[in-house]
């Protein structure tokens, strides 16, 4: 069976970075692509950006590209996010998901983490 | 930039009644569509990919359809735990992953 665990929820103040890790199993990591989404409380979901495990080609999207980072270790099989430069209005729940590359859907995904700025 | 507009927002119905929703693109998409459900305090679920086609264990009252800018989600009779938001999803435009902003299926 196929799991994505994401890291538990943060309190960070503003201005501050925060990194989020999504830990998988029951599949070959290094096959697929990992996306990120980002989802601001009672809103709808918004791509951040997909990272390939094999090559570690980064796609982000433009809004988020200054300020976030992903990558991966393919020795633990685990995917990690970090945004910088937090404000207020970053306070949403972000999930990992399996891309499943070229124009392919998000077929499994990670249970969220709550990431909360506030000072 | 690619918009997904998915209507109506929320869709009061009751269980054993028809469920359909839409979703709009504003440029073609070919038939990269997919469907996502989300409860409330879980994580989405993919229902459909290639606009059509079911993903491992989603039952068969979903059903989808379409191309190019046009889509829909049927659900054919809705159960209890069907009630909850839908998102749309276009890849056509890899690597980009936008989404529509959601139809919320509500117990009327």
């Amino acid at each position: 069976q196929i799991h994505l665990v994401q890291s538990g929820g943060e309190l960070k103040n503003p201005g501050a970075s925060v990194r989020v890790s999504c830990t998988v199993s029951g599949y070959n990591f290094s096959v697929y692509l990992m996306a990120w989404m980002r989802q601001v409380p009672g809103q709808g979901l918004q791509w951040l950006g997909s990272i390939s495990a094999a090559s570690g080609q980064k796609f982000y999207t433009q809004t988020f590209q200054s300020r976030l980072t992903l990558t991966t270790d393919p020795s633990t099989n685990t995917a990690f996010m970090e945004l910088q430069s937090l404000t207020v209005d970053d306070t949403a729940v972000f999930y990992c998901a399996r891309d499943r590359g070229v124009r392919g859907e998000f077929d499994h995904w990670g249970q969220g983490t709550l990431v909360t700025v506030s000072s | 930039e690619i918009v997904l507009t998915q209507s109506p927002a929320t869709l009061s119905l009751s269980p054993g009644e028809r469920a359909t929703l839409s979703c709009r693109a504003s440029q073609s998409v070919s038939d990269y569509l997919a469907w996502y459900q989300q409860k409330p305090g879980q994580a989405p679920r993919l229902l459909i990919s290639r606009a059509s086609n079911r993903a491992t264990g989603i039952p068969a009252r979903f059903s989808g359809s379409g191309s190019e800018t046009d889509f829909t989600l049927t659900i054919s009779s809705l159960e209890p735990e069907d009630f909850a938001v839908y998102y749309c999803q276009e890849r056509r435009h890899w690597p980009s992953g936008t989404f529509g902003g959601g139809t919320k299926v509500e117990i009327k």
